[in-house]
């Protein structure tokens, strides 16, 4: 068990649709990684927040956004669903900032967009 | 960009005997990581090997780097059934903050 969780951890939901994804990271973590895995783009990296800021986007689409709220935990949510957005949705924290840092990973949620 | 690309995809192997995997990038690193899958689980980190090592060890893991080849290799020896996941490398940059990009993984495969 890391100490990361992740609610829900499974989606199932229709084309359109707007979804949340919670997270909570280990305790004293300060920042937050959101990864999509699907089996075509493997595991890419969506952004992150530190204490509440924005810190580092990856290839996030506009239709999704994300936020980390003062209790450090986060939120991705994803509207106008499409097919192709079914995936597996990771979170991960870490303490700080820095590059040398081990990244903990939550059990993800499992979106099935039909 | 610096995405890891791991070889072999997939590896088959017997209880007891060694598996290699590897891993090439195509950037500078400030450091490569290697993390573990279970199917469909989250991802467990394992081992990070910063640019100025050349060998790191944990237990039955080996890791080596190769910076003028932008290569690592991952050698977990007398491999257990349990051993049986994927296996992901991960770059961090020298620029920016502390995201990783990652590969796409080996799929181990340890029979008893």
């Amino acid at each position: 068990d890391s100490g990361v969780t992740q609610t829900p951890k499974h989606l199932i939901t229709a084309t359109g649709q707007r979804v949340t994804l919670r997270c909570s990271p280990r305790s004293g973590d300060l920042s937050v990684y959101w990864y999509q895995q699907s089996l075509d783009q493997g595991l890419q990296f969506l952004i992150q927040y530190y204490n509440g800021e924005e810190r580092a986007k990856g290839n996030i689409l506009e239709r999704f956004s994300a936020q980390q709220f003062p209790d450090l935990h986060s939120e991705l949510n994803l509207s106008s669903l499409e097919l192709g957005d079914s995936a597996l949705y990771f979170c991960a924290s870490s303490v700080g900032l820095g590059r040398v840092e081990t990244q903990y990973f939550g059990p993800g949620t499992r979106l099935l967009v039909l | 960009s610096q995405q890891g690309e791991e070889d072999p995809q997939a590896l088959s192997i017997q209880e007891g005997e060694n598996a290699t995997m590897n891993c090439s990038y195509k950037t500078s690193i400030n450091n490569l990581q290697w993390y573990r899958q279970n199917s469909g689980r989250g991802l467990v980190h394992l081992i990070l090997i910063r640019s100025n090592e050349r060998e790191k060890h944990s237990g039955r893991l080996r890791v080596t780097l190769d910076t003028s080849k932008k290569s690592s290799s991952l050698l977990i020896t007398a491999s257990r059934a349990a051993d049986t996941a994927s296996y992901f490398c991960a770059t961090a940059g020298n620029s920016g903050y502390s995201t990783l990009t990652f590969g796409k993984g080996t799929m181990l495969l340890v029979s008893p």
